[in-house]
């Protein structure tokens, strides 16, 4: 069973801090990595998507991707209160069938 | 693009009845996907139909459930003789290409009673 490991928090940071979320999967076949913020009672929305080793900067997202260590990331800079909700990570299967997902890591910015 | 519209968004349901949802994709989008997610949990894959040919189905599938999506279109997924442990949030998504990201509609949230 190929799996997708988030640390489920509550992660906690104050306001205009550095939030960092992280993630580890299983399958080595897996190419294609998203991740995604969902509020409570609300569906997963895209935040950013990488596919290759190294940094991917989107405005305040930064998501990192190491292959050779199958760990994938994603820094908020300037957190924000409305910044606070649960962040899934997602991998794409070797088969590329279907995405993997994450339980989720809760974040929460205090203001 | 106007979305994946789910529907309906709220479904209460005693033990033992059968349900059925739909879900309409972004209409370009030829691959769609089922997912459940439970509270505290990520979402859960089902199944995935690449136009309307079902080309995966999750091994943790219950033989009462069952998909289709008949004309590469609209699909529905249905639970029969539901049980309480199917209450869950119930996600439909689609996309266009393989690696390219999942969109997911609203959501349809079953109670089993």
């Amino acid at each position: 069973q190929k799996e997708v490991e988030q640390n489920s928090g509550p992660l906690s940071v104050p306001e205009g801090a550095i939030a960092s979320l992280n993630c580890t999967y299983s399958d080595r076949g897996s190419q294609s990595f998203f991740w995604y913020r969902q509020y409570s009672g609300k569906s997963p929305e895209l935040i950013m998507f990488i596919y290759s080793n190294g940094d991917k900067e989107d405005g305040r997202f930064t998501a990192q991707l190491n292959k050779a260590s199958q760990y994938v990331s994603l820094l908020i800079r300037d957190s924000q209160p409305s910044d606070s909700a649960t962040y899934l990570c997602a991998a794409e299967n070797q088969a590329g069938t279907a995405l993997i997902f994450g339980k989720g890591t809760t974040l929460s910015v205090s203001s | 693009d106007t979305g994946v519209s789910q529907d309906p968004r709220h479904k209460i349901t005693k033990r033992g009845q059968n349900v059925t949802f739909r879900c309409d994709p972004i209409s370009e989008h030829n691959r769609l996907y089922w997912y459940r997610q439970t509270l505290g949990q990520g979402p859960e894959f089902l199944t995935y139909f690449q136009n309307e040919a079902q080309l995966e189905k999750s091994r943790l599938l219950s033989d009462r459930f069952s998909a289709e999506r008949p004309k590469g279109s609209f699909s529905t997924l249905e639970i029969q003789r539901t049980e309480q442990g199917d209450s869950a949030m119930y996600l439909c998504a689609s996309r266009d290409q393989l690696d390219s990201p999942l969109h997911f509609g609203n959501g349809t949230r079953l109670t089993v009673t």
